[in-house]
């Protein structure tokens, strides 16, 4: 069966220590595999989408590395302003029309 | 802000009215996808719309209906609804389900509340 997990379910680091998430998924003929950023109350931000294991991605303090089992989200020297719930999504070959979701993990970015 | 916009923000309603949510997206997607967001669980797909023909229903009850006069607008339509369907709707976009690279683009979702 498809699924995703993301772990831990929550982290709490202090500003500039350096930290990753992880994302670990199962699903047949990857079509990719999605981060997005979701502050409380708001819908999910676009961040990534990775396609191929070994491929790289990075935007400002947030680098996404994808396996062939698993993606990491790496946060380099965050700041309280990265303090989000981060998601992650993958899209199957044989999945159809679904997105499989995990249920994120919330990070605090302490000052 | 985002190519995606929701109204309302917010909806207060008993379970013996009727609403309905609004997406519209300015992205020139032809994919629209409605999901239930509740705490703690993975976002739940409701329904998807392809070029304005609905090609999945996640065994939503019926008490959702939802509509799409076009590819940029998508309503759902919500009657006498149970308290536990208190939660976020998300709207979603993307460019077409046959892209080989397709991704989602989210609003900013209607908070519902049922009483």
């Amino acid at each position: 069966e498809d699924q995703v997990t993301q772990s831990p379910e929550a982290l709490r680091l202090q500003e500039g220590e350096s930290s990753s998430l992880n994302c670990s998924y199962t699903v047949s003929g990857l079509r990719g595999l999605f981060w997005y950023r979701q502050d409380p109350g708001k819908g999910p931000e676009f961040l990534f989408t990775l396609y191929s294991a070994g491929e790289e991605k990075e935007k400002e303090r947030l680098k996404a590395t994808l396996t062939k089992k698993e993606s990491f989200l790496h946060i380099t020297a965050p700041k309280p302003e990265d303090s989000a719930t981060y998601l992650c999504a993958v899209r199957g070959s044989n999945t159809g029309n679904q997105f499989y979701f995990g249920t994120g993990t919330s990070l605090t970015v302490i000052p | 802000e985002t190519g995606v916009t929701q109204t309302p923000r917010h909806l207060v309603m008993g379970m013996t009215n009727k609403k309905s949510l609004k997406c519209e997206q300015h992205l020139g997607h032809n994919a629209m996808y409605w999901y239930k967001q509740s705490a703690k669980k993975p976002l739940e797909l409701m329904f998807v719309y392809n070029f304005k023909e609905q090609t999945e229903n996640n065994s939503v009850p019926s008490r959702f209906s939802p509509e799409c006069p076009n590819s940029s607008h998508l309503f759902l339509h919500l009657h006498t609804l149970q308290p536990e369907d208190s939660a976020l709707y998300l709207c979603a976009s993307s460019q077409d389900l046959g892209a080989v690279q397709e991704t989602q683009y989210f609003g900013p979702g209607t908070r519902l509340l049922v009483l």
